[in-house]
C-alpha cells in the first residue's frame, strides 16, 4: 500500500528557533503533497496545498512566511516552521496523492510529527 | 460550502458490543466523496471506505459496515463485536472532486473500547 513516512516525529525546541519536518512519499509518486494541523483533541485543518515545483496554495490564515513548503520533487515536501512560539505548538500532519501510477483514490497520510515550542 | 457533522464526540462501548458513528454532511454539490478515517493512539490517519455519490449501496469489509443514504446527507459507520484495537478516533470527511485534493473534515469521534 501507499506509504507516507514524516521526519522527525517529535521534536522540541526553543522559541525563535526555526523546525524542518520532512514528508516523504515511500512507493509512489506524489503530485500533490497536503499539510495539516491538528490541536489537542480536534479536527485536521488544512495549512496549504503543494504541488511539485510550483508554490504551495496557503489557507486562509495561514501565515505563507512563517509556514514555508517546499515540494521539491515527487516524493518529498518539507515544512519549516520559522522563528517558533509557543502557539505553533501542535500535531503536524503531511498526506500526498499521487497520479502517474500512484495511488489516486485519496490522500494518504503520514504518521505526523508532535512540535512542542517552549 | 461544505461542512461535515460529527455530533458524537466521543463514545466507549464494552467489547464486543456493536457501535454506529454518525456523519452528516452538507454540500450544494451533486457530485461528491466521502470518506472514514481512523487514526489510532499514534496519530497516523489510516483511510478506511471511500464511496462516491452516486453510489448508494451499502458496503461491509469483515466487522466494518458503511451506510450512506443521501435522503438524510449521513454516511454512518459501524463496528459490530467491537474489539480493544478499534479504540481510535474516527474521521468522517468528504471531497467535491474524485481525486480527494480537498478534504473537509468532521470533528472526529473519539472511541473507547473497554475489554
Amino acid at each position: 500500500g501507499a506509504v507516507v513516512s514524516q521526519h522527525p516525529s517529535r521534536v522540541i525546541c526553543k522559541s525563535g528557533t526555526s523546525v524542518k519536518i520532512e514528508c516523504r512519499s515511500l512507493d509512489f509518486q506524489a503530485t500533490t503533497m497536503f499539510w495539516y494541523r491538528q490541536f489537542p483533541k480536534q479536527s485536521l485543518m488544512l495549512m496549504a496545498t503543494s504541488n511539485e515545483g510550483s508554490k504551495a496554495t496557503y489557507e486562509q490564515g495561514v501565515e505563507k512566511d512563517k509556514f514555508l513548503i517546499n515540494h521539491a520533487s515527487l516524493t518529498l515536501s518539507t515544512l519549516t516552521v520559522t522563528s517558533a512560539h509557543p502557539e505553533d505548538s501542535s500535531f503536524y500532519i503531511c498526506s500526498a496523492w499521487g497520479l502517474a501510477g500512484g495511488p489516486a483514490d485519496t490522500q494518504y497520510f503520514g504518521p505526523g510529527t508532535r512540535l512542542t515550542v517552549l | 460550502a461544505q461542512k461535515v457533522t460529527q455530533a458524537q464526540t466521543e463514545i466507549s462501548v464494552v467489547e464486543k458490543e456493536d457501535v454506529t458513528l454518525d456523519c452528516v454532511y452538507e454540500t450544494r454539490d451533486t457530485t461528491y466523496y466521502l470518506f472514514w478515517y481512523k487514526q489510532p493512539p499514534s496519530g497516523e490517519l489510516v483511510f478506511l471506505i471511500r464511496r462516491n455519490s452516486f453510489d448508494e449501496q451499502n458496503e461491509i469489509s469483515g466487522r466494518y459496515s458503511w451506510n450512506f443514504q443521501k435522503s438524510t446527507s449521513s454516511f454512518n459507520f459501524t463496528i459490530t463485536a467491537s474489539q480493544v484495537v478499534d479504540s481510535a478516533v474516527y474521521f468522517c470527511a468528504l471531497a467535491l472532486e474524485e481525486w480527494a485534493n480537498n478534504l473537509f473534515f468532521g470533528t472526529g469521534t473519539r472511541l473507547t473500547v473497554i475489554p
